[in-house]
């Protein structure tokens, strides 16, 4: 079946700039999850969606950065005024969250590769 | 604090050679464990998991991994490394009844011919 999938693979922006990221979930999986990866570093988390609720933005570094998720799909994360630091890999992952199971694998997507000029 | 460890930034390794990758956690409760794999341009892979149980857990692609509770510690090995095995390998911690993983910073596995 069709895994995460995320686009754009590659971003260019300008400083200034608002980019949109977007992410599809395995269908089903209710849990989406947003990271961070700056080069050379590990995955920072950003935030958690259960369905299209977001209890967990604690990982947002600024209010330049947002999330929405539409029902248990699609999800975009957005960066406004992009600045240089925010040049990174961000990557999406989802999860199929089960009582009995509570720590199933997460699937991750490809991810998105921002570069900010 | 919540914290993973992983030691070793850089290894290399000649093919055929064992490996051991090595983890180390700060964590309050019983923790779950993973490793997950990341090739170049890639998401990351689950290799393989620890919950419960037999504190030896193997995985894909032959690797397997060691939980030891009084070292805090799970660290993941291979017997015999493939060319193909280059990649980079983030140790990750959970537990049960939240949502959050943490995860380290990742070692970079080079493969020598």
């Amino acid at each position: 079946g069709a895994g995460v999938s995320q686009s754009p693979s590659n971003k260019v922006t300008e400083k200034g700039k608002d980019v949109e990221l977007r992410c599809d979930p395995i269908s089903g999986h209710t849990a989406l999850y947003w990271y961070r990866q700056r080069l050379g570093q590990g995955l920072e988390f950003l935030i958690y969606f259960q369905g299209n609720s977001a209890p967990d933005k604690s990982g947002l570094p600024s209010d330049r950065f947002s999330a929405e998720r539409t029902g248990e799909s699609v999800s975009t994360l957005t960066i406004q005024r992009t600045q240089q630091e925010d040049s990174a890999v961000y990557l999406c992952a989802s999860r199929q969250m089960r009582d009995r199971e509570r720590y199933n694998e997460q699937f991750f997507g490809p991810g998105t590769r921002l570069t900010v000029l | 604090a919540q914290s993973v460890t992983q030691p070793d930034i850089h290894i290399t390794v000649s093919e055929g050679a064992s490996l051991e990758l090595r983890c180390n956690y700060s964590y309050g409760a019983t923790p779950y464990l993973f490793w997950y794999v990341q090739s170049p341009g890639q998401g990351l892979q689950l290799l393989l998991k620890y919950f419960s149980g037999d504190t030896l857990v193997q995985g894909i692609k032959g690797f397997e991994a060691e939980f030891k509770r009084s070292q805090s510690s799970f660290n993941l090995r291979k017997p015999s490394v493939h060319w193909s095995d280059a990649a980079e390998y983030f140790c990750a911690v959970g537990r049960s009844g939240t949502y959050k993983y943490i995860f380290g910073t990742g070692t970079r596995l080079k493969v020598l011919a």
